[in-house]
């Protein structure tokens, strides 16, 4: 089975930046994935990490530790359109490489 | 990008009535897609996995004579969702993912269900 673990809820400043962080357990690692999904909607594609390192995608970077089974979300410049939930899932080939989320990270970002 | 749709995107039924809900993938062959379930400030939950022209097979905990799940061709599965009761309200949401590309599940807009 799997175990995927990130915070309830984070609050954070216009401006700012906020790392949400995700550690996880699997027996068969094929890749983690962030996704923002806000309130009634469905998720959406940000980032996807399967070798160890930071990938940088504008204002939005992921980073991975395979060996921690660690993974942070880092969102810099926040905006108040960034006030949503934030899912890390983690693929596994031994499971047909299925995605299994965590429960979510909900950001709110106040002015 | 790959596009995904669901539909309707909301519903409202009588407990005890049915329900169909479509998820297509329009621009992509999607040999497998996946069904979630969604309760209030709660993650994802896979429901099912279906693969085309095979039975869908499903997570622990999810009644498939309930849950009926159909993937007749490469751009579209089906989730019939019976007898329904004010238990099943949640938000349905698909994903698909592609021949040529296992990389990536694409997510439609999701379906919200009112059972009353």
């Amino acid at each position: 089975g799997q175990n995927i673990d990130q915070p309830t809820e984070m609050t954070a400043t216009e401006g700012a930046i906020v790392q949400i962080n995700c550690t996880y357990q699997t027996s068969g690692f094929n890749g983690l994935f962030w996704y923002q999904q806000h309130a009634g909607e469905a998720p959406t594609f940000l980032s996807y990490n399967v070798l160890d390192g930071l990938e940088e995608k504008g204002r939005f970077s992921s980073f991975l530790s395979r060996s921690k089974g660690y993974s942070y979300l880092l969102l810099k410049e926040l905006q108040m359109k960034d006030s949503a939930s934030y899912l890390c899932a983690v693929r596994d080939n031994n499971a047909g490489n299925m995605l299994t989320f965590g429960g979510g990270t909900r950001l709110m970002v106040k002015p | 990008g790959a596009v995904v749709s669901q539909h309707p995107s909301w519903v409202i039924c009588k407990s005890g009535t049915s329900v169909k809900i479509e998820c297509r993938s329009l621009d992509f062959q999607a040999t497998t897609m996946f069904w979630y379930r969604q309760f209030p400030k709660q993650s994802l939950m896979l429901m099912a996995t279906s693969n085309e022209g095979s039975k869908a097979t499903y997570e622990q905990g999810v009644e498939k004579d309930k849950f009926l799940i159909n993937h007749a061709s490469l751009t579209l599965s089906t989730l019939t969702v019976t007898s329904a009761h004010p238990e099943d309200s949640s938000f349905y949401i698909c994903s698909a993912r592609g021949t040529a590309n296992t990389y990536e599940q694409y997510f439609g807009p999701g379906t919200r269900l009112t059972v009353t």
